[in-house]
């Protein structure tokens, strides 16, 4: 079946470092979301990315799509300790019919040392 | 988006019975999904309820273990049953918003004894 690979699995990281992860999938996709899950609680839908090339800002986070849409990345400049959480990419597959139907990678497990 | 609410938050259950898990959207949706998230793992679809029809479901996950009900365009059901310690994870259900964005519950943390 379709899968998404997501690296790393875990990252520690000291306050105010930098954090990416990365999503690779092997068919090209329709679309690419993020998700970020904080510890005890459930997925919350953070971006998604529709084009090529695809760039977006949310203050301290970058998100990336791939030219051919099947990668992107999450950067995350500076962490705060607030970042804490495990942080999902979530694909959906182009000529998908179920409409909403999403792949989730493995996550991201990101702790931040104070 | 969507404010979703689940039913029981936490149980703790002995092996051979049965939980029904409850989903509430304060809206109405066309498609509800269940997953399964085991301890520190990531989110495995267990199928697609569809108001009005039969749920659909993923390789790995049949009706006879995880019966779904959709009865309306605000509520679904996910029945766990003949439980073993093996079910033990967390059940979410979410909806698709807008351009196939998905809303989550908070989950159903089930432990099986």
């Amino acid at each position: 079946g379709q899968q998404v690979m997501q690296i790393p699995q875990y990252q520690h990281v000291q306050e105010g470092e930098d954090f990416t992860t990365y999503c690779n999938s092997s068919t090209t996709l329709s679309n690419i979301q993020w998700y970020k899950q904080r510890p005890g609680g459930h997925p919350v839908f953070l971006i998604q990315l529709v084009k090529s090339g695809e760039v977006k800002k949310q203050k301290r986070l970058t998100f990336q799509f791939g030219e051919a849409k099947k990668n992107s990345s999450l950067h995350i400049t500076a962490t705060q300790t607030t970042d804490v959480g495990t942080y999902f990419c979530a694909g959906r597959w182009a000529g998908g019919t179920s409409y909403g139907k999403l792949t989730f990678g493995q996550g991201t497990i990101l702790t931040v040392h104070p | 988006s969507a404010v979703i609410s689940q039913k029981p938050s936490r149980d703790i259950c002995q092996r051979g019975t049965s939980l029904t898990i409850q989903c509430q959207v304060d809206s109405q949706v066309t498609m509800m999904f269940w997953y399964r998230q085991q301890p520190g793992q990531s989110l495995t679809l267990i199928a697609t309820a569809n108001q009005g029809s039969e749920a659909t479901y993923e390789s790995g996950f049949v009706i006879d273990k995880f019966p779904i009900s959709r009865p309306n365009l605000t509520f679904s059901t996910l029945t766990v049953s003949n439980m073993s310690p093996e079910d033990s994870s967390i059940y979410l259900c979410s909806v698709a918003g807008g351009s196939e964005t998905q809303y989550f519950g908070p989950g159903t943390r089930l432990l099986v004894l």
